[in-house]
């Protein structure tokens, strides 16, 4: 296990067209968490799961997404209908209660997303 | 409110210069404070994590320093090298398992 993965790297989609992440967190890790990260400011967070369970969305998680982890493993977060103001960098990172006191979050490399 | 703010928001020094960025956060219930570099259009690099029982922590050129009481974080960068130009950003875990992060400081490193 090298870590959190994600895919795809880089997506450029068209206005109102529905897109689809994946995020492969370290296995061992039962908590996985969205952030957003637009051009010069730092990650927001935007939702997180323990196993499959979501617990908790932030305001920013617009009904237009929505996320899933369907067996407490890999997570999707899928955006309806973009808009350009969805152009963003889509981090995911995993740990579990007793890893983040110690050792943190560990993030993947991204999505990158562009509406045009 | 759980708030982590950042200064400067870019710095930009000469080659072999030593650095301090700083990092500030409210609320002193936090588990621990990670500092992470992020190259452009590139994803978090975990530099170090700071205890909140400890008061600093180094990798080699970097150091860390935590002051909960005040609320307050720096990130010490020895003899910088044009390598090092990236955006620095600290985070803190709060109880609640609340991972806020700051804006972030924009480095430059000019040969």
């Amino acid at each position: 296990d090298t870590g959190v993965s994600q895919d795809p790297r880089h997506k450029i989609t068209k206005r109102g067209q529905n897109v689809t992440f994946r995020c492969d967190p370290i296995s061992e890790h039962n908590r996985l968490y969205w952030y957003r990260q637009t051009l010069g400011q730092g990650p927001e967070f935007l939702t997180y799961f323990q196993n499959e369970a979501q617990l908790e969305k932030s305001r920013l998680l617009s009904d237009r997404f929505s996320a899933e982890r369907p067996k407490g493993s890999f997570s999707t977060l899928e955006i309806q209908r973009t808009e350009q103001g969805d152009s963003a960098m889509y981090l995911c990172a995993s740990s579990s209660a007793d890893w983040a006191v110690n050792y943190g979050y560990t993030f993947g490399s991204g999505t990158r997303l562009t509406v045009v | 409110k759980q708030e982590v703010t950042q200064i400067p928001a870019a710095l930009s020094v000469p080659e072999g210069e030593n650095l301090v960025l700083n990092c500030s956060f409210t609320d002193s219930a936090i588990y621990n404070l990670q500092w992470f570099r992020q190259d452009p259009g590139k994803g978090l690099t975990s530099l170090l994590l700071i205890q909140s029982s400890q008061r600093e922590q180094t990798s080699g050129r970097l150091n860390a320093s935590l002051d909960k009481s005040s609320g307050r974080s720096t990130l010490y960068i020895a003899a910088s090298q044009p390598g090092d130009s990236a955006t620095y950003l600290c985070a803190a875990l709060y109880y609640g398992q609340n991972f806020v992060f700051g804006p972030g400081t924009r480095l430059s490193v000019l040969p």
